[in-house]
């Protein structure tokens, strides 16, 4: 079953607790996203990469890193999370940004 | 940023109605996409559209590209309690060089039986 999944999908941490939520695909598409959702702004992109070691910042990119060394995972990293990451992050993945993007679960992050 | 914006932000009908919601932008997109939301889930396309005044029909909704490639509208014909969701917009502009998808900020429509 084509799918993208994320782990882990509840999570609360404590500022400054270094933290990855990991994405894979099994699609074996190029293209792949973060984001994240929060009330009235709706997705907002935080990183998103072309290929393998081919990423780059989306719109909200302060606070986070990603990597992407195989074609199939782009985990996302929160090296010194603060409360205002406190959201609801999606992984997406697609042959391009014109195709279909398919979404993971999503990850809710909570940080006191 | 390129922002696009929808209205409205919420929107509650009874079953049967027709409704409209927007998505509006100051920039050109090269193609636009739909996609609906359910509580828990993540977005799931509906549709794409990528030339100026193209008219799509899934079933019983209508979305339409402007002229312009700056907005597109989502009609639906008699509203189901299926139908209930948030509907978010996608653009892509091909001509900044960038590869950024941008979404906007959604309408959540309730639809009661």
């Amino acid at each position: 079953e084509a799918q993208v999944t994320q782990n882990p999908r509840y999570l609360i941490t404590v500022t400054g607790k270094k933290l990855t939520v990991t994405c894979s695909q099994n699609m074996n598409h190029e293209y792949m996203s973060w984001y994240r959702q929060d009330p009235g702004l709706g997705l907002r992109q935080i990183y998103y990469s072309m290929n393998v070691e081919v990423t780059d910042k989306g719109d909200v990119p302060e606070g986070y890193k990603v990597s992407r060394k195989e074609k199939r995972n782009f985990p996302l990293i929160l090296e010194s999370p603060s409360p205002n990451q406190t959201s609801l992050y999606f992984c997406a993945s697609s042959i391009s940004p014109t195709h279909e993007q398919y979404f993971g679960p999503g990850t809710r992050l909570t940080v006191t | 940023t390129q922002l696009l914006e929808q209205s409205p932000q919420f929107l509650s009908i009874q079953e049967g109605e027709n409704l409209t919601v927007y998505c509006n932008s100051s920039s050109v997109f090269s193609s636009l996409q739909w996609y609906r939301q359910e509580p828990g889930e993540g977005p799931v396309l509906l549709v794409t559209v990528v030339t100026g005044g193209e008219v799509k029909k899934l079933k019983r909704l209508t979305f339409q590209f402007g002229d312009a490639r700056k907005d597109s509208s989502l009609h639906i014909t008699a509203a189901q309690p299926g139908d209930t969701g948030l509907y978010l917009c996608a653009g892509f502009d091909r001509q900044t060089g960038a590869n950024n998808l941008f979404f906007g900020t959604g309408t959540r429509l309730t639809v009661i039986p």
